[in-house]
């Protein structure tokens, strides 16, 4: 079956914009996860979404947020975009909301904020 | 809160030999997971292991074994038989509770010499 997607694969936007990433996780997958991966912080936890709604968040300002609708792709966004906000933005998907159930991961959107 | 810490930044390995990274985590959680997850230069994440908690006994994946020290919140991972394949960035991390949300260290770049 068909992996994690994500689109875009690459971005550049300028500061003060905003962006939208979406991630497609595997079919019959109701579980989404975004994580900021940067060389300074390393791989940080955004946000957790499972059946349409926001289950756990990480500490990360307001100008985040994210979606998921009901077949399960994931959205997130960032507002008033910051240079600091350049990353690789990665998705992982899972069966369920459990560590039990293995998560896959996305090829990942690179965020270039000049 | 829930940590993870890597203290080797980079390990080097000859090809066909045997390699140990390191891994040390703090929780007060009794159930969770831990996980080492390969990323290579193409930037995918690769769930290489996974370990329960309250199984006492250490999983294994063909080459890729864990040494899972409860007590000491000790989690590392041996690769044997070393390939040039397996260079890539190497991330221990922890996951607990009825969440599929990710802590991970800082990670240990893994190379191989011919």
């Amino acid at each position: 079956k068909a992996g994690v997607t994500q689109t875009p694969r690459y971005l550049i936007k300028t500061r003060g914009q905003q962006v939208t990433l979406s991630c497609s996780p595997i079919s019959g997958h109701r579980s989404v996860s975004w994580y900021q991966q940067t060389p300074g912080q390393g791989l940080q936890f955004l946000f957790e979404y499972f059946s349409e709604t926001q289950r756990n968040k990480g500490n990360f300002p307001g100008r985040f947020s994210g979606r998921q609708f009901s077949n399960s792709r994931s959205e997130m966004n960032v507002s008033t975009l910051e240079l600091g906000d350049s990353a690789l933005y990665l998705c992982a998907s899972s069966f369920q909301l459990a560590g039990s159930y293995e998560q896959y991961f996305g090829p990942g959107t690179r965020l270039t904020v000049t | 809160a829930q940590t993870v810490t890597q203290s080797q930044p980079e390990m080097s390995v000859q090809e066909a030999e045997t390699v140990t990274l390191s891994c040390t985590y703090d929780t007060s959680e009794s159930d969770y997971y831990l996980f080492w997850y390969k990323q290579p230069p193409s930037r995918q994440m690769i769930l290489v292991i996974r370990q329960e908690a309250y199984k006492q006994q250490n999983a294994t994946e063909n080459r890729f074994s864990v040494n899972f020290q409860k007590a000491a919140k000790s989690f590392s991972l041996k690769i044997s038989d070393s390939q040039l394949g397996d260079a890539a960035m190497y991330f221990c991390a922890y996951s607990g509770g009825a969440t599929n949300k990710l802590i991970f260290g800082t990670g240990t770049l893994l190379a191989v010499q011919p």
